[in-house]
């Protein structure tokens, strides 16, 4: 089955306490992108890689760091949470991205708490 | 700068009653325009997408959204709903920017069926 699988699903932590949030696609797809749900905010996109070693900011990217070393693998990392990243987040990955067109195939979603 | 607004964040609606989601954009450029459905506990899902041609485009589970250039327009809309339509729903328009497709969201409308 074609999916995009995040892990964890949820998880709540302290302030500083470095976290990564692991996404992995079985689709073979180049495009791969992070977003955060904030309520009244809708989905803001913190990273996203075009392929493999290639990675670049959306439109919230501090406090977070990506990295690209396999397709199929694009983890978020968090070095020092702070309460203002406890958030929705969610791993999408697409077919390319270079076209408008092209579909994104979200994850389950991580929902992350920070106290 | 493009942007998404989803006039309504929340929409009560009774079970076999219309449904209209409104979603306007803001673009100086031809637009791609699509609908995304998140229903409770799961990632976002495809639910049409309009990129030229008729202006009337049908999606999944009876779905359909009229592309509106005038009026700069793309609203959901279903003739009866059902319990199982309870979801958010997500109006998002599709740019290249600095060479990466990148998916503009507004900020969600979440509809809920009263039985």
């Amino acid at each position: 089955e074609a999916q995009v699988t995040q892990n964890p699903r949820y998880l709540i932590t302290v302030t500083g306490k470095k976290l990564t949030v692991t996404c992995s696609q079985n689709m073979n797809h180049e495009y791969m992108s992070w977003y955060r749900q904030d309520p009244g905010l809708g989905l803001r996109q913190i990273y996203y890689s075009m392929n493999v070693e290639v990675t670049d900011k959306g439109d919230v990217p501090e406090g977070y760091k990506v990295s690209r070393k396999e397709k199929r693998n694009f983890p978020l990392i968090l070095e020092s949470p702070s309460p203002n990243q406890t958030s929705l987040y969610f791993c999408a990955s697409s077919h390319t991205g270079l076209v408008r067109d092209t579909e994104a195939f979200f994850g389950q979603g991580t929902r992350l708490t920070v106290v | 700068a493009q942007s998404v607004t989803q006039l309504d964040s929340q929409v009560p609606v009774f079970e076999e009653a219309p449904v209209e989601l409104r979603c306007n954009y803001s673009s100086s450029v031809s637009v791609y325009l699509f609908w995304y459905v998140q229903y409770p506990n799961q990632g976002l899902q495809l639910l049409l997408k309009y990129l030229s041609g008729s202006t009337l485009v049908k999606g999944i589970n009876g779905f359909e959204a009229e592309f509106n250039k005038s009026q700069t327009s793309f609203h959901l809309r279903k003739p009866s709903v059902h319990i199982s339509d309870t979801a958010e729903y997500f109006c998002a328009v599709s740019l290249i920017l600095q060479g990466a497709q990148k998916l503009v969201f507004g900020q969600g409308t979440r509809l809920t069926i009263n039985p």
